[in-house]
């Protein structure tokens, strides 16, 4: 069954540029009419969504961070990716990778603090 | 942006009874190919969320039937027929049809 993993460091300092991975497994990244997303979650508060991308490399961003934000899918890899510049304290939140034809599938998270 | 209108935030359930929950959009979610991009979501404690209903009323697989989601427009109610322990936790509704995707407050349903 389909199972995605986000990768990366828990802990950025601010100003610097947040990245992160989600790694699809059994399954591949090309099949299907999916968008892949990137979902966060501030603690204890609700869920934002940031971003997606389709296989073809075409994306979609949440206007307030598009300014910041990049996304990318390597297919060789069965991965994409997120990277968010200059971020600052409220950037820190649980983010999730998902998979979008409902969101029917979610990694389990990574926790990204910045901090000095 | 399209908000999403949750009610109630919080709801304490005794075991065997019905919970509702309630979402409004601030535009109708009803796209041009007749589907409804309203989804719901439950978020059990410490884990990701987890897709319940999708298209307003279409129930996911896996779902158990006292789960069942209804509306259309703007407005949308997700019901549980009869709640067991094992519902507790926060559910979302989301919108689908406009970017960016939006999620409401999340409503907290425990158990009395």
């Amino acid at each position: 069954q389909v199972q995605l993993q986000e990768s990366g460091p828990g802990l950025v300092k601010p100003s610097q540029t947040l990245s992160l991975t989600c790694t699809v497994s059994g399954g591949s990244i090309n099949s299907g009419n999916y968008y892949w997303s990137w979902i966060r979650q501030h603690p204890g508060t609700g869920l934002e969504w940031i971003g997606h991308i389709f296989h073809s490399g075409s994306t979609s961003y949440n206007p307030s961070l598009k300014s910041r934000l990049s996304m990318s899918v390597d297919t060789s890899k069965n991965q994409f990716s997120l990277r968010l510049s200059s971020v600052t304290a409220a950037d820190t939140a649980v983010y999730y990778c998902a998979r979008h034809g409902y969101f029917d599938l979610w990694g389990r998270g990574t926790l990204v603090t910045v901090s000095s | 942006d399209i908000v999403m209108t949750q009610t109630p935030l919080s709801l304490s359930v005794t075991p065997g009874q019905p919970a509702s929950i309630s979402c409004r959009s601030g535009q109708s979610l009803l796209h041009s190919d007749g589907k409804t991009y309203l989804y719901w979501y439950l978020q059990k404690p410490g884990q990701s969320p987890q897709l319940l209903i999708f298209e307003a009323s279409s129930r996911f697989s896996g779902v158990p039937a006292r789960f069942s989601g209804s509306g259309s427009g703007t407005d949308f109610t997700l019901k549980i027929s009869r709640v067991e322990a094992e519902d507790v936790g926060f559910y979302y509704c989301m919108q689908g049809l406009h970017l960016p995707y939006t999620f409401g407050q999340g409503t907290k349903l425990d158990i009395k």
